[in-house]
């Protein structure tokens, strides 16, 4: 099955910073790849999502990218601020399996003002 | 966005009993939903997908006579954790698709088994 690699596992910036979390996954068959935000208590939020036709994809100060011959991704956060600080967490899933995520360890962001 | 409610938010239950959690789909039908938890700190490990009208899927080392799930309707799957015990303490969290992958996600249950 598939299995999800996730790093950083904590990450810290100052305010205005870029910071950057990177993901591999297993299953080449993989073609759905959403990042989330959670905060503490609260469900997972999706930020972003690229699917495999595509190798990179952006809004606003999030973008993702992914490498399908080295089978991973990575998410990319510019201009940090405060607000951005929360677990982030990378999945990975085949499109049409309608929502069976396996996510990555998950990174904590902290970014300092 | 499409809405995926959850209930209850929290429970607090004794030891040796069961609880149930229901997770619906409030705007849309789903015939499949799943089922994560979550510890502290740790990632969404995925328990179980629940099937519409037929038996769930469980994980690979998901005692599925401990999370009983069941389906019943298009809107509806209920997690039950029986014979609860501190280590099932935990944060459970379904989700369901709508369209292609995009997961909805309920709020999410904090159990704690005392």
């Amino acid at each position: 099955g598939e299995n999800v690699e996730q790093h950083p596992s904590t990450l810290s910036v100052q305010e205005g910073d870029s910071a950057v979390i990177k993901c591999t996954y297993s299953d080449s068959a993989s073609n759905y790849f959403p990042w989330y935000k959670q905060e503490l208590g609260k469900r997972p939020q999706l930020i972003i999502d690229i699917r495999s036709n595509v190798g990179e994809k952006k809004d606003q100060r999030i973008a993702v990218t992914l490498n399908k011959t080295a089978k991973h991704f990575s998410l990319h956060i510019t201009e940090t601020q405060p607000e951005d600080s929360a677990v982030y967490f990378c999945a990975a899933t085949l499109y049409n399996q309608g929502g069976k995520l396996i996510f990555g360890q998950g990174t904590e962001l902290s970014v300092k003002p | 966005g499409a809405v995926v409610s959850q209930h209850p938010s929290r429970v607090i239950c004794k030891s040796g009993t069961s609880v149930k959690i229901e997770c619906r789909s409030l705007d849309f039908q789903a015939t499949t939903m799943f089922w994560y938890r979550q510890f502290p700190k740790q990632s969404l490990m995925l328990m179980a997908t629940s099937n519409e009208g037929s038996k769930a899927t469980y994980e690979q080392g998901v005692e599925k006579d401990k999370f009983l799930i069941n389906h019943a309707s298009l809107t509806l799957s209920t997690l039950t954790v029986t014979s609860a015990h501190p280590e099932d303490s935990s944060f459970y969290i379904c989700s369901a698709p709508r369209t292609g992958s995009e997961a909805f996600f309920g709020q999410g249950t904090r159990l704690t088994v005392v």
